[in-house]
C-alpha cells in the first residue's frame, strides 16, 4: 500500500540554523506531495504541495522539491525562527479514485533562541 | 469565513457514554473527513464522506459512525465510548482535484 515515512523528532535547533526534515514515500503511480504544519493547540494548515516529479514547492521560507527517483519530499529552510516550532507532517494523495491522504507520523521540531 | 468548525474543543466522557462530535465548513466543499491524532501515529482516517449523501469507512471506523447531513455538516458519533477512544479528532473537508485539506482546530476527547 502507499506509505509515507519521516525522520522521528524531536529535531533541536538554534535560532538561525537550517532545517531538514526527510520524508520518503512508498506509491504504485505518481502521487502529489504536501507538507503539513501543526502548531500548539491547533489544526493541520496546508505549508506547500507539489503535484509532480521535480517541482518544487515553497511557503514561508520553507521548500521541497518532488524526487521520483528518490522518492523523496525533504522539507528545508535556511534559517529557522522560534515561530516555526511546531509539528511537521508530510502527506501523500493518490490522484486516481478518491482521493486520501496519507499521513507520515509527523516530526516536530524546537527552535531555541 | 469561518473555515472549518468544530464543536466541542474539549471533552470527558465516562466509558460507555455516547456523543456526538459536530463539523461544519463554509467553503462549499465537496469532500469531508473525519481524523484521529494519537502520539506517535499521525493522523488515521476514520470515515470519509465524498459528496453530500454519499460517507465511507477510513483506516479505523470501529467504534464510530458517521452522519452527512447536509453539504456543510458531517458529524462523527460514538454510541459507547471506549478509552481506546481517547484522542484528538479533526474533521477536514477539500474542494479541488489535489486535494489540499483544510482542517478544523480539533476536538479533545477523553475517556475515563
Amino acid at each position: 500500500g502507499n506509505s509515507v515515512t519521516q525522520m522521528e523528532g524531536p529535531v533541536t535547533l538554534s535560532e538561525e540554523a537550517f532545517l531538514t526534515i526527510n520524508c520518503t514515500y512508498t506509491a504504485t503511480g505518481y502521487p502529489s506531495l504536501f507538507w503539513y504544519v501543526q502548531y500548539p493547540g491547533e489544526g493541520l494548515q496546508l505549508l506547500l504541495k507539489a503535484t509532480k516529479a521535480d517541482d518544487k514547492g515553497s511557503n514561508k521560507g520553507f521548500e521541497a522539491t518532488y524526487r521520483k527517483e528518490t522518492t523523496s519530499f525533504h522539507l528545508e529552510k535556511g534559517s529557522v525562527q522560534v515561530s516555526d516550532s511546531a509539528v511537521y507532517f508530510c502527506a501523500l494523495l493518490m490522484n486516481t479514485g478518491f482521493q486520501k491522504l496519507v499521513f507520515g507520523t509527523g516530526t516536530r521540531l524546537l527552535v531555541s533562541p | 469565513n469561518a473555515g472549518v468548525t468544530q464543536t466541542p474543543k474539549f471533552q470527558v466522557l465516562k466509558t460507555g457514554q455516547s456523543m456526538t462530535l459536530q463539523c461544519a465548513q463554509d467553503m462549499n466543499h465537496n469532500s469531508m473527513y473525519w481524523y484521529r491524532q494519537d502520539p506517535g501515529m499521525g493522523l488515521r482516517l476514520i470515515y470519509y464522506s465524498a459528496s453530500e449523501g454519499t460517507t465511507d469507512k477510513g483506516e479505523v471506523p470501529n467504534g464510530y459512525n458517521v452522519s452527512r447531513l447536509n453539504k456543510r455538516e458531517f458529524s462523527l458519533r460514538l454510541e459507547s465510548a471506549a478509552p481506546s477512544q481517547t484522542s484528538v479528532y479533526f474533521c477536514a473537508s477539500t474542494v479541488g482535484l489535489h486535494n489540499e485539506q483544510f482542517f478544523g482546530p480539533g476536538t479533545r476527547l477523553t475517556v475515563l
